[in-house]
């Protein structure tokens, strides 16, 4: 069974920091991995995906995440942290199976000014 | 605008008064689902649809049914809503079909449920 790990849940940084937010994933196969945020009274919106081609994947608000299958990790980073960054984060796993998408328990980034 | 519409945003009820939270999807998506999102356990899958007519329980659908008429449209209906299903809920679309694995969700705004 696919599973996903979100290893913290708040991360707290100053404005203008590099940020990183990291997930494991647990998968018997390559994944599909998507990272998505969610800002306050809002709905989720799809920041990246891997889907099996580079392992450097670029996301939308200069956010990035790399793929290491020997870590089994897929963590989101970002050079510059910016006020407009603090919201919860999920990473998420689609079990090639079902199409089921399974979703980390969240990580809430907090930028400090 | 391409969109998921959640009606209402919020809503106050009393235990086993019926209810039905609309979602509609302007995407010309086949696949839609609900979640239920609760502090501390991310989101949680509460049912889905391939497409029209076709719909299957997901994680955690007790208490809960749906139904997809149109392709757009896929309600949630709490026939006998009870404190425990307070939450906070979202419905999403996405143009997978069949087991397609790769295709993105797009959420409502989620609608807050408050059960008394």
């Amino acid at each position: 069974a696919q599973s996903v790990t979100q290893l913290d849940s708040h991360v707290s940084v100053s404005e203008g920091t590099p940020v990183l937010l990291r997930c494991n994933y647990s998968s018997s196969y390559s994944p599909s991995l998507f990272w998505y945020v969610q800002h306050p009274n809002k709905g989720l919106q799809l920041l990246l995906k891997y889907t099996s081609a580079a392992t450097l994947v670029k996301g939308i608000n200069g956010f990035e995440a790399e793929f290491k299958k020997s870590e089994t990790s897929f963590h989101l980073t970002k050079p510059s942290a910016h006020m407009s960054d603090a919201a919860e984060y999920f990473c998420v796993v689609s079990d090639r199976d079902t199409g089921k998408l399974i979703f980390g328990q969240g990580t809430t980034l907090q930028v400090k000014p | 605008e391409a969109q998921v519409t959640q009606n209402p945003r919020y809503l106050i009820t009393v235990t086993g008064k019926k209810l039905t939270v609309t979602c509609s999807q302007n995407m010309n998506h086949e696949y839609m689902s609900w979640y239920r999102q609760d502090p501390g356990l991310g989101l949680r899958q509460i049912y889905y649809s391939m497409n029209v007519e076709v719909t299957d329980k997901g994680d955690v659908p007790e208490g809960y049914k749906v139904s997809r008429k149109e392709k757009r449209n896929f309600p949630l209906i709490l026939e006998s809503p009870s404190p425990n299903q307070t939450s906070l809920y979202f419905c999403a679309s996405s143009s997978r079909s069949g087991r397609t694995y790769n295709s993105p969700l797009h959420f409502g705004n989620g609608t807050r449920l408050t059960v008394t």
